[in-house]
């Protein structure tokens, strides 16, 4: 079946590390996403990882993927109060043309 | 315009009503998704076309919703008889093709979404 996990809340103080992790369940899927979500805005795409990485860094984010297990991971450093948001993974299902998103994970940071 | 963009942004309906959700994708975007995020939740799919055909209607909770393209263009979302479990964000998404090709794969950009709530 299809199904993506996400922890629902995380909380950490400015200058931390986060990291959001994430499960899923189609060992077939391509692509892995993350996208952000600010209230009352659109969801924006932050990163992605193809399957045949298992890690990919973009400036202060870093995406870890073990295809074993079906994990994937955030690492957001040095988090700043504008990192505050609600955190989507994603996984693209090759079964048809759809995304399939975990329940989202709400980080809060601290000052 | 630059990015997706969906109206109304806000719809506040009595229950029993029918309801139409716009979207215009970006131009040239050959795909457009729907989906749906209740309070507190992730995305739900759907539907989703490519061009004005739909290969994929699994997610459409019921025979209430609705969805029609116009070409490579606009988009509406019907919801007939609305209730009250209706409530939600309905999103809209597109991208340059509904396969996994390009630079991100299937990368979806997302519009501002239609609140609808049903009273």
């Amino acid at each position: 079946g299809e199904d993506v996990e996400q922890s629902l809340f995380l909380s950490v103080r400015e200058g931390d590390s986060s990291v959001i992790n994430c499960t899923y369940t189609d060992s077939s899927s391509t692509y892995l996403y993350w996208y952000k979500q600010e209230p009352g805005a659109g969801l924006q795409l932050l990163t992605y990882i193809f399957s045949n990485m298992d890690m990919k860094q973009d400036q202060r984010l870093t995406v870890l993927l073990n295809k074993k297990d079906k994990h994937l991971s955030l690492r957001i450093a040095d988090t700043q109060t504008g990192d505050s948001a609600i955190y989507f993974c994603a996984e693209f299902y090759n079964q048809g043309g759809k995304l399939i998103f975990g329940q989202g994970t709400e980080l809060s940071v601290k000052p | 315009g630059a990015g997706v963009s969906q109206s109304p942004s806000n719809k506040v309906t009595e229950k029993g009503k029918d309801v139409e959700l716009r979207c215009d994708p970006i131009s040239g975007h050959t795909a457009l998704y729907w989906y749906r995020q209740r309070l507190g939740q992730g995305l739900e799919f759907l539907i989703y076309f490519q061009g004005n055909s739909a290969p994929d209607k699994s997610g459409l909770p019921s025979d209430r919703f609705s969805a029609e393209r116009t070409g490579e263009s606009v988009s509406t979302l019907t919801i007939q008889r609305t209730q009250q479990e209706d409530s939600a964000v309905y999103l809209c998404a597109s991208s340059l093709a509904s396969g996994a090709s390009g630079r991100a794969g299937n990368e979806q950009f997302f519009g501002p979404g239609t609140r609808l709530t049903v009273l």
